[in-house]
């Protein structure tokens, strides 16, 4: 079955630091993945969408690569900052198209 | 504009009782989700509702849950016969629905505790 892993459970950097997310998934071949950001308490909330025919993808100070022969991607934040520290997901289609299928997140904490 | 709201935003019942929850999508919005969130896992699907077709209820873990929609606004999860093992937080999510149209606007969630 489709399988979709995010390496760290919690990843904890310094200000200013570049912090570096993985997802790698097994088993299929997504057309996209998304990111998403959710806080404590809130629904996820939608960041970013990489095609499979996209290397890399940016917004701000926020960066995603896809690597369709790894089968990963990585979700790179520069210059973080304490506002960044939330949980970040990474999800792609089931076969279907029907629904996304999430990681168990990684929780970014950054500190001043 | 208006996010995606659902009520109540906590539900603590007795095991055994029935449960509904709601989901007001965005407007104009054709596809609705429903996920689960157990505490520290990931968001598990439960049900898809598009427009007129005939959701994927491929995801409901048992026939305790079911789920309607009224066209493409309103929607309910009930849960019958609650088990502690349905507590969870029932995040809700629309899309709208057009083709290349992928993000998912998710609603603050409902956490049901069993008790």
């Amino acid at each position: 079955s489709q399988k979709i892993e995010q390496n760290s459970e919690a990843l904890n950097i310094q200000e200013g630091k570049t912090a570096t997310l993985t997802c790698n998934y097994t088993n299929y071949s997504p057309a996209y993945l998304q990111w998403y950001r959710q806080d404590p308490g809130r629904g996820p909330v939608f960041l970013l969408l990489i095609r499979e025919n996209e290397k890399e993808k940016r917004k701000e100070r926020l960066k995603v690569t896809f690597d369709t022969t790894l089968k990963q991607s990585l979700f790179h934040i520069t210059a973080s900052q304490p506002a960044d520290s939330a949980t970040y997901l990474c999800a792609f289609p089931n076969q279907a198209g029907t629904a996304l299928i999430f990681g168990k997140g990684t929780t970014l904490s950054v500190s001043s | 504009g208006a996010g995606v709201s659902q009520s109540p935003s906590n539900k603590v019942t007795e095991k055994g009782k029935d449960v509904e929850l709601r989901c007001d999508p965005i407007s104009g919005h054709t596809a609705l989700y429903w996920y689960r969130q157990r505490l520290g896992q990931g968001l598990e699907f439960l049900i898809y509702f598009q427009g007129n077709s005939a959701p994927d209820k491929s995801g409901l873990p048992s026939d305790r849950f079911s789920a309607e929609r009224t066209g493409e606004s309103v929607s309910t999860l009930t849960i019958q016969r609650t088990q502690q093992e349905d507590s969870a937080v029932y995040l809700c999510a629309s899309r709208r629905g057009q083709k290349d149209s992928y993000e998912q606007y998710f609603g603050p969630g409902t956490r049901l505790t069993v008790t």
